[in-house]
This record gives C-alpha cells, structure tokens and sequence, in this order.
C-alpha cells in the first residue's frame, strides 16, 4: 500500500529564514514524488517533481531512497510562499493515481 | 486554454439524493481522473478514465461511478448521498505518457458538494 506522511499540519517561518517541509513516503516499490501547492483561492498546482531536478520558485526537494524521504526546502523564505503544500506519489511509469499527504500549511511571517 | 473545468463551482443536496458533477479535461488530454478532498485532508483518489475506460479505482463504495465521453470531459455520479460525502471533488487531466514516468495531472478548481 502507498502512504504519504506529513507530519506537520501548520509551518510558520519568519520572512528570509529557511523552509523545510517534511514529506515520508511508504511504497515497496519505485515511485514517483511530487509537491503540488495551493495558494489562496487558487487551484492545486504541481510545484516541483523529483525526476525534473529543478529548482521552482526557489525550492528544492530530494528524493532520499534509504529515508524513504522527500522534503521541500527554500533557503530563504518569501511573503509569497505561504500557501498550503502537499507531498504526493505514484507508481513509476505511466499515469498512474496520485496518493496525497494531509497537506502542510505555511504562513510566513513578515 | 482555461485548464480544467468543472461544474457546478457548488451545490448543495440532502441525503439520499443523487448528484451528477462534470469535468472538461485541458485540450489534447485523454486522462481524467477524481478525487474526494475532504476538510482537513489531501486528496483522495476516487477514479481515473483513459480513453473512454476505467484504468483505475479507490476505495469508495458502489454508489460512486464515473464515465469518461468521446470528447475526453467526464461525469462523477453519486448515489444515496452520505452527510460524509460533503467535499470538494477535484478533476485532473493527463495527456497519459506511456514512455515512462508518470505525467504531470492538471487540477480543476473543484466542485463543492454539501450534503444536509
């Protein structure tokens, strides 16, 4: 079975400091990991995925195989990052279903 | 393109009662797929169509069924509604990449179904 942790509900960061969301993923096999945002009154929107390799708006997530983890980090945290953020998976190769954590919310503090 | 669509924005029903929601999928995509996003929680996936086919279902009972149409939009249909069926039901298409990883799936705004 696939599983996504969260295990922070509510982040807050003051402004220019560091971010790190932190995202725990249970599957036996190869996934794929994915961090999809939400700002206000805005649609889910996929920031960034592991096999990109890319940087977006500043963040960064490794997939790490041996912690079964996929945190997002910024190192210098923006008014504009607040939003809410969500760490998904699915099954390598094809377009597979989307397995979502609880979301994380982060507010940054001016 | 407008990305995703779906309708209605919100709708309000009581128990028993029967719901149809609607989804029009990013022109060129062929995958559409359902999910349930209950307050408080991430998505849940509830189906996923592929060329007019089911290639995928969650864990929801027989009362949820779906149907993908020659244009690629999409129906969820909900029967004997639940006050636990209250959630905004999200729409995603896909343009389904068979080479290998899976395609980035594009959200619609979501449907707000609130069930009295």
């Amino acid at each position: 079975a696939q599983r996504v942790t969260q295990p922070e509900k509510l982040l807050s960061v003051f402004k220019g400091a560091p971010v790190e969301l932190k995202c725990n993923y249970s599957y036996s096999g190869s996934p794929e990991l994915f961090w999809y945002v939400q700002y206000s009154r805005q649609r889910l929107q996929l920031l960034l995925r592991h096999i990109s390799r890319e940087s977006i708006k500043g963040f960064t997530a490794d997939l790490n195989k041996g912690e079964t983890s996929f945190h997002l980090k910024k190192p210098f945290a923006q008014e504009e990052d607040s939003a809410m953020y969500y760490c998904a998976l699915s099954k390598n190769f094809g377009n597979e279903k989307l397995t979502f954590g609880t979301g994380t919310r982060l507010t940054i503090i001016p | 393109d407008a990305g995703v669509t779906q309708s209605p924005t919100h709708l309000i029903k009581t128990r028993g009662q029967h719901v149809t929601l609607r989804c029009s999928p990013i022109s060129g995509h062929k995958s559409v797929s359902w999910y349930q996003q209950v307050l408080g929680q991430g998505p849940q996936f509830i189906f996923q169509y592929y060329e007019k086919e089911e290639r995928g279902r969650g864990n929801f009972p027989d009362r949820f069924s779906a149907r993908q149409f020659p244009n690629y939009s999409s129906e969820l249909n909900v029967n004997a509604l639940l006050l636990g069926d209250s959630a905004l039901y999200l729409c995603a298409s896909g343009a389904l990449d068979r080479g290998g990883g899976a395609d980035t799936q594009y959200f619609g705004p979501g449907t707000r179904l609130t069930v009295l």
